[in-house]
This record gives C-alpha cells, sequence and structure tokens, in this order.
C-alpha cells in the first residue's frame, strides 16, 4: 500500500459529460502529481500541485483542470469527455524536493 | 516529444535468465532516472533508481547500469522469476518535479 488513495476505482461516463477524479497524498507530502496512462502514449504527466499552488503543467487539455485543497486533497476535473480521454489516470504524492512519487491504485475512466 | 524512450516493447524471457530492458534520454539536465514496476490494477511503484554520479547500482536481482555519455540506461533483472512478470517504465526527472516515463516495456517470464 502506496499511502495515496484514489476515488473512484472506475468512472463509466458518457461522452460530453464532466467528471471529478479525487487524490489523498501520503501523510506529509505536500506535491501530488496526476498523471494519464493510456496504451498507445504510455504514462503521461498532467500537472502538479505542491502545497495548494500549481508548480508545473505537462500534456493537460484545456477541457482538464485540478486544484489542491487545504488539507492536501486534490481533485482532477475532467469536462466535455471524449471517447479518447478513456484512460486510466493516477495520481502521485512526494515530498518537498522528492524524488520518489508515490501512486496511487489509479481510476479507469471509461466514456461511452 | 517523448523524451524517454524505452525498449524492447515486451519481452518473454524464461524462468532463471536474465531480463534486459534499455531506455534512451535527450535532456542532460535530468538527473533522477528510476524504474518503476506495476502490475496489472495497480500504479507504478518504485524498483531502484540511480542518479547521474552512479555506473551502476545494485539491489538484489535488479541492477541499474547507466552511460551518462551515450544518454543510455538499462535494467537488468539476474534469475528472472514469474512473480516479475511486470510493465516496466523506465523515467528521467529533476528532484520535485515530474517524472518523464518510457512507453513501458510487458515482461512475461516463463515457467
Amino acid at each position: 500500500d502506496s499511502g495515496v488513495t484514489q476515488t473512484p476505482k472506475h468512472l463509466i461516463t458518457a461522452t460530453g459529460q464532466r467528471v471529478t477524479l479525487r487524490c489523498s497524498p501520503r501523510s506529509g507530502d505536500l506535491s501530488v502529481y496526476w498523471y494519464q496512462q493510456s496504451l498507445d502514449q504510455g504514462l503521461q504527466f498532467l500537472i502538479q500541485y505542491y502545497n495548494g499552488e500549481e508548480r508545473a503543467k505537462g500534456n493537460i487539455l484545456e477541457r482538464f483542470s485540478a486544484q489542491q485543497f487545504p488539507d492536501l486533497h486534490s481533485e482532477l476535473n475532467l469536462s466535455s469527455l471524449e471517447l479518447g480521454d478513456s484512460a486510466l489516470y493516477f495520481c502521485a504524492s512526494s515530498v518537498e524536493g522528492g524524488n520518489i512519487q508515490y501512486f496511487g491504485a489509479g481510476t479507469r475512466l471509461s466514456v461511452l | 516529444q517523448q523524451q524517454v524512450k524505452q525498449s524492447p516493447q515486451s519481452l518473454i524471457v524464461q524462468k532463471g535468465g536474465i531480463s534486459i530492458i534499455n531506455c534512451a534520454y535527450e535532456n542532460t539536465a535530468f538527473d533522477y532516472f528510476p524504474w518503476y514496476q506495476q502490475f496489472p490494477g495497480k500504479g507504478p511503484a518504485l524498483l531502484i533508481a540511480i542518479r547521474p554520479d552512479v555506473s551502476e547500482k545494485k539491489e538484489g536481482r535488479f541492477t541499474i547500469s547507466f552511460n551518462k555519455s551515450a544518454k543510455q540506461f538499462s535494467l537488468h533483472i539476474m534469475d528472472s522469476q514469474p512473480g516479475d512478470s511486470a510493465t516496466y517504465f523506465c523515467a528521467a526527472s529533476n528532484p520535485g518535479y515530474a517524472l518523464n516515463f518510457g512507453k513501458g516495456t510487458s515482461l512475461l517470464v516463463t515457467p
């Protein structure tokens, strides 16, 4: 158990809809990262938050947004969903400046 | 663009054999090179990592070899076991920043 909790485990929705994925980092970790895993693209970095502030952006679509709350949990919001958004979404956390990122078990999103 | 290139895409090794997975990176500013192991239905988990000031690191049956001049690094799994069957990802990063992953290698160790 990595100590990173993601909910829900599975999400099935329709095109055009909006969903929210939730992540609770390991106790004490201030950095949260979101990654998307698809069969053809592998693991792609989406966005990073540190102690409530956005720190870095990767290949995140404008339809996607995220935030980190004062209790350090983070949410990834995906809107106007398309079939191609179907993927596994992982959250990871680390200490400030830390190399090791601990991953949650992921949320599997299916857009029908 | 893919900053870390990984090969092979898939690998089949007999039990007791050596599994070798290779990665190459472009950005010479990277200074942390981890390998992650992922089982079906689970998130990636750190297996072993190396910094560029070291050419080799060994932990049990797992060894990373690092060639800074060639911008390449590899994972060797000695005495491969069926329980090692998983997907392996190499990555590169700087401390406190996102991991740049290779596309992964699906390893199957046959009995």
